[in-house]
């Protein structure tokens, strides 16, 4: 049971270049996350879907695009990339629908991403 | 001041030793509150759930105090494969994802 899966695990952009970040979960959970990790700061949420086929905004979403292709997938785009995107991202998903704060969160092993 | 405030450590504790973190929140209406921990470049993982009446899991005891608004996390017995930053995460009112706040972590460093 590979429970959530990010790739790519490392990648190093030039400014102003795009990627795309996947992620997917096997648990059958209704609601997928997005996080990004920067030192001191804690995990602040950039985008999540409490649903399939829903998507809203979190704490930090500028700069920064989500699709939630199917219940299985998540990902995150950087359109134009900027050094102040650099920094640890994670997945997570959870059970219910809705994007409850009340449940606990499964982790993907993230990615770290570094913009030049 | 932060929504959630924990102490950023490092605690250096000896083998077997008791220690303990607090972690402080400013909305006094938060609903939901866990312990997680996260090993060096991992990703965080669940340790516990905080309930009103105080919860434990083996060797690890976390509490709630609604008054002072903090929760803490009790390690008794400190084993060197407990050596991890552990975050506090808080969720207000509303119940929602979106204003999950995760505190910055402790660093635990058990020493042999």
């Amino acid at each position: 049971n590979a429970g959530v899966t990010q790739t790519p695990k490392f990648q190093v952009l030039k400014t102003g270049q795009s990627m795309t970040l996947q992620c997917a979960q096997d648990m059958n959970h209704n609601s997928m996350y997005w996080y990004r990790q920067d030192p001191g700061m804690g995990l602040r949420l950039i985008y999540y879907s409490a649903s399939e086929g829903t998507t809203d905004k979190g704490e930090v979403p500028n700069g920064y695009n989500v699709s939630r292709l199917n219940k299985r997938e998540f990902s995150l785009r950087l359109e134009s990339a900027a050094p102040s995107q650099t920094s640890v991202y994670f997945c997570a998903s959870t059970q219910g629908t809705g994007g409850y704060g009340n449940q606990p969160q499964h982790f993907g092993d993230g990615t770290r991403l570094s913009i030049l | 001041r932060k929504e959630v405030e924990q102490d950023p450590g490092p605690f250096n504790v000896p083998e077997g030793a008791t220690v303990a973190f607090n972690c402080t929140y400013s909305n006094s209406a938060s609903q939901s509150f866990f312990w997680y921990r996260q090993d060096c470049r991992k990703e965080p993982k669940l340790l516990m759930s905080v309930y009103s009446s105080g919860n434990e899991d083996g060797r690890f005891t976390a509490q709630l105090n609604r008054a002072s608004q903090y929760i803490s996390l009790l390690i008794r017995d400190s084993k060197l494969s407990d050596s991890a930053t552990y975050l506090c995460v808080v969720n207000p009112p509303l119940r929602s994802a979106r204003q999950l706040t995760f505190g910055s972590g402790t660093q635990l460093t058990v020493l042999p």
